[in-house]
């Protein structure tokens, strides 16, 4: 599976959107990218997955450019309660028997102050 | 969704000792994975944990240190055996959907893990 490479932390402001990109230079082509949020001691919680283009829910927006060698989750008007590390992983395309194992990267550490 | 309990939540054990970490899920599930958090760092994976068959593990982790037992669709165990303090980790065990997105996973809250 691709390698992903992501910034180590970021810092922002509450009401600010924050963009968080990633590269993955080696990505096939029946990947899917996938984004994952974890609080301290809770385990990762699913943002959004997406194969090209746009993909838009409730929480976030995710970017990929035509070539897919990077991706950039988009949080709109953080809070400080979007304190978290953030993963991107890049993930094979949908299997049979409900799953797929995950790899995940070093994660970018987002910090949102008042 | 999928709801995971995970007990215990936490534990302080003796070096050489074993202890068995329990995964249980709300809703039958095919596929299981277990992973290990060390502190500070990023999650890996240990094994996949398919019921009805062995678990298959993943480069640095072998079946007599992590046994794992997947009995039903909604329950497995990872044993963490002969302990030594570089055990010490968070565990999570999370699942699948069946016919989701392929990487959409619920985790379980974490097994906090001391070894002294």
């Amino acid at each position: 599976l691709a390698k992903t490479t992501q910034p180590i932390s970021m810092d922002s402001y509450e009401g600010q959107e924050v963009n968080i990109t990633c590269s993955h230079n080696n990505i096939a082509t029946n990947d899917y990218i996938t984004w994952y949020q974890q609080f301290p001691s809770q385990g990762p919680r699913f943002i959004i997955q997406g194969y090209k283009t746009k993909v838009t829910n409730e929480v976030a927006s995710l970017f990929i450019p035509a070539d897919r060698k990077s991706s950039t989750l988009s949080l709109p008007r953080v809070s400080l309660s979007d304190t978290a590390v953030y993963y991107c992983l890049v993930v094979r395309g949908r299997l049979t028997g409900g799953g797929n194992k995950l790899t995940f990267g070093t994660g970018t550490q987002l910090k949102v102050e008042l | 969704s999928a709801v995971i309990s995970q007990k215990p939540s936490r534990d302080i054990c003796q070096r050489g000792t074993s202890l068995t970490i329990q995964c249980q899920v709300d809703s039958q599930v095919t596929m299981m994975f277990w992973y290990r958090q060390q502190p500070g760092q990023s999650l890996t994976l240990i094994a996949t944990a398919n019921q009805g068959s062995e678990a298959t593990y993943e480069s640095g982790f072998v079946i007599d240190k992590f046994p794992i037992s997947r009995p039903n669709l909604t329950f497995s165990t990872l044993t963490v055996s002969n302990m030594s303090p570089e055990d010490s980790s968070i565990y999570l065990c999370s699942v699948g959907v069946a016919g989701g997105i392929s990487g959409e996973q619920y985790f379980g809250p974490g097994t906090r893990l001391t070894v002294t």
